[in-house]
C-alpha cells in the first residue's frame, strides 16, 4: 500500500516566483493537511482540507493557498516567494477530519528559495 | 508564541539504558498529545499518543506520561536501541483539527 506521496521531492525557486506542491493521500483517507517545517523548528500548520473543504488555516499570509480535488489529492500554492519560505513542506493524511488519531506524513518537499 | 516546547535540543543515551524526552505546553485546552519520530529525509512517523483523561500510555518499549497540573509530558524508551536514534517531536491538539509541534529533540543512542 502506497503511503502519502509528495512531489516534487526537491525544488529550487527564485524570489518572487510561484510554486505548486502536490500531495496524494493514503487510499481511503479523505483529509489532507499541510505543514511547513523550517530548519531547526517543528512543523507548523498551514491548512487542512477534508472532503474538499477547507477545515482549518494556520497563521500564514494569503500568498499561501491550497485546494483538494475530488480524488482527495491536494495542491499547495505559494505566490511571490520570499527567502523565508525556504522549508520542508509536509503533507499529512488521515481518515477523518480529526488529527487525534495520528496523521501519516509524507516525506515532504524541500523548497529552497534563492 | 510557542505553545509546545521541547527544551532539550539533544540527548545522548547508552544502548540498553532509558531515554527520557520531555515536553511542556502552555495551552490548557489541549486534550490529546502525540509523539512523532523523524529520520532524515523522511516525514515524521507517529509513535504514541495520550488523551488528557489518562496519565500514562504504554506501547512496547515506549511509554508516555502526562502531568496535566504541570502541563508536562514525557516519553520513556526502555531499553534504548541504536535504531531509536532520530529527532523526536512532541505535538498537542484540541478542538481544532491541527497539531502544535515542539522544536524537537535529537536522540542519539550510543552502541
Amino acid at each position: 500500500d502506497a503511503g502519502v506521496t509528495q512531489s516534487p521531492t526537491h525544488l529550487i525557486k527564485t524570489r518572487g516566483q510561484q510554486v505548486t506542491l502536490r500531495c496524494s493521500p493514503i487510499s481511503g483517507h479523505k483529509s489532507v493537511s499541510w505543514y511547513q517545517q523550517v530548519l531547526g523548528q517543528g512543523p507548523q500548520f498551514i491548512f487542512q482540507y477534508y472532503e474538499k473543504e477547507e477545515r482549518g488555516r494556520g497563521n500564514f499570509p494569503d500568498r499561501f493557498s491550497a485546494r483538494q480535488f475530488p480524488n482527495y489529492s491536494s495542491e499547495l500554492n505559494v505566490n511571490a516567494l520570499l527567502l523565508g519560505d525556504s522549508a520542508l513542506y509536509l503533507c499529512a493524511s488521515s481518515a477523518s477530519g480529526g488529527s487525534n488519531y495520528g496523521y501519516t506524513f509524507g516525506s515532504g518537499t524541500r523548497l529552497t528559495v534563492v | 508564541d510557542q505553545q509546545v516546547k521541547q527544551n532539550s535540543p539533544s540527548l545522548s543515551v547508552q544502548e540498553g539504558r532509558i531515554s527520557i524526552l520531555n515536553c511542556d505546553y502552555t495551552n490548557s485546552m489541549f486534550d490529546y498529545f502525540l509523539w512523532y519520530k523523524k529520520y532524515p529525509a523522511e516525514g515524521p512517523t507517529f509513535l504514541i499518543s495520550i488523551s488528557s483523561i489518562k496519565d500514562k500510555n504504554e506501547d512496547g518499549r515506549f511509554t508516555v506520561f502526562l502531568n496535566k497540573s504541570a502541563k508536562h509530558l514525557s516519553l520513556h524508551i526502555v531499553p534504548s536501541q541504536p535504531g531509536d536514534s532520530a529527532v523526536y517531536f512532541c505535538a498537542a491538539g484540541g478542538g481544532a483539527n491541527n497539531l502544535f509541534f515542539g522544536t524537537g529533540t535529537r536522540l542519539t543512542v550510543i552502541p
